[in-house]
């Protein structure tokens, strides 16, 4: 069975300073892992995707995440926050073989002026 | 490329009453899904359908019907509203059944039952 938890349901930064949105999973099988962004009022898009090649993933926006087997976590990093990134951030899981994907509960994501 | 087309994209609704939410992609995917959207719940998956003629439940499929007739077209029905079926729904869909893939998500249905 696949899980995953969003340890933290709120962020808050200042512009110009690192993110930081943790995301740990659970399956049995090798999973494929996702991060997508959702801004208010809109639909989905996905930031980047973790599909056994390299653990070091990077996506749209400046944002890279990094699988780390041994920890079972996908945190999702920015070297420096811009105001067009305050959104809600969802982390996904699916086990290999199947794409019913499994949503963290997400993590909103406040930045200050 | 309009990719997945959900309309409409707010409906109040009264106790009781039924209507079909419609999504409706351009992209030849076999996938597609419905998932509603709750304040701290995250996305829960209510029906999904893997190609024309096939549907199966997810999550929380309860007061919600859908079919397939085809690949484009994956209608979400509601039987008998309930105020617990206020939430935002978004239809997503993806080019085959496998892990490997990410999914693309229309603009999302804003659902008031009064």
């Amino acid at each position: 069975a696949q899980s995953v938890t969003q340890l933290d349901s709120h962020v808050s930064v200042s512009e110009g300073t690192p993110v930081l949105l943790r995301c740990n999973y659970s399956s049995s099988y090798s999973p494929s892992l996702f991060w997508y962004v959702q801004h208010p009022n809109k639909g989905l898009q996905l930031l980047l995707k973790y599909t056994s090649a390299a653990t070091l993933v990077k996506g749209i926006n400046g944002f890279e995440a990094e699988f780390k087997k041994s920890e079972t976590s996908f945190h999702l990093t920015k070297p420096s926050a811009h105001m067009s990134d305050a959104a809600e951030y969802f982390c996904v899981v699916s086990e290999g073989g199947s794409y019913i994907p499994t949503f963290g509960r997400g993590t909103s994501l406040i930045v200050h002026p | 490329n309009a990719g997945v087309t959900q309309t409409p994209k707010f409906q109040v609704l009264k106790t009781g009453q039924s209507m079909t939410l419609q999504c409706a992609q351009d992209m030849n995917h076999e996938y597609m899904s419905w998932y509603r959207q709750d304040p701290g719940m995250g996305l829960r998956l209510i029906h999904y359908s893997v190609g024309a003629g096939i549907t199966d439940q997810g999550e929380v499929p309860n007061g919600y019907n859908v079919s397939r007739s085809t690949t484009e077209d994956f209608p979400l029905r509601l039987l008998s509203a309930a105020p617990s079926q206020t939430s935002v729904y978004f239809c997503a869909s993806s080019p085959i059944w496998g892990a490997n893939t990410e999914a693309f998500f229309g603009q999302g249905t804003r659902l008031t039952v009064v």
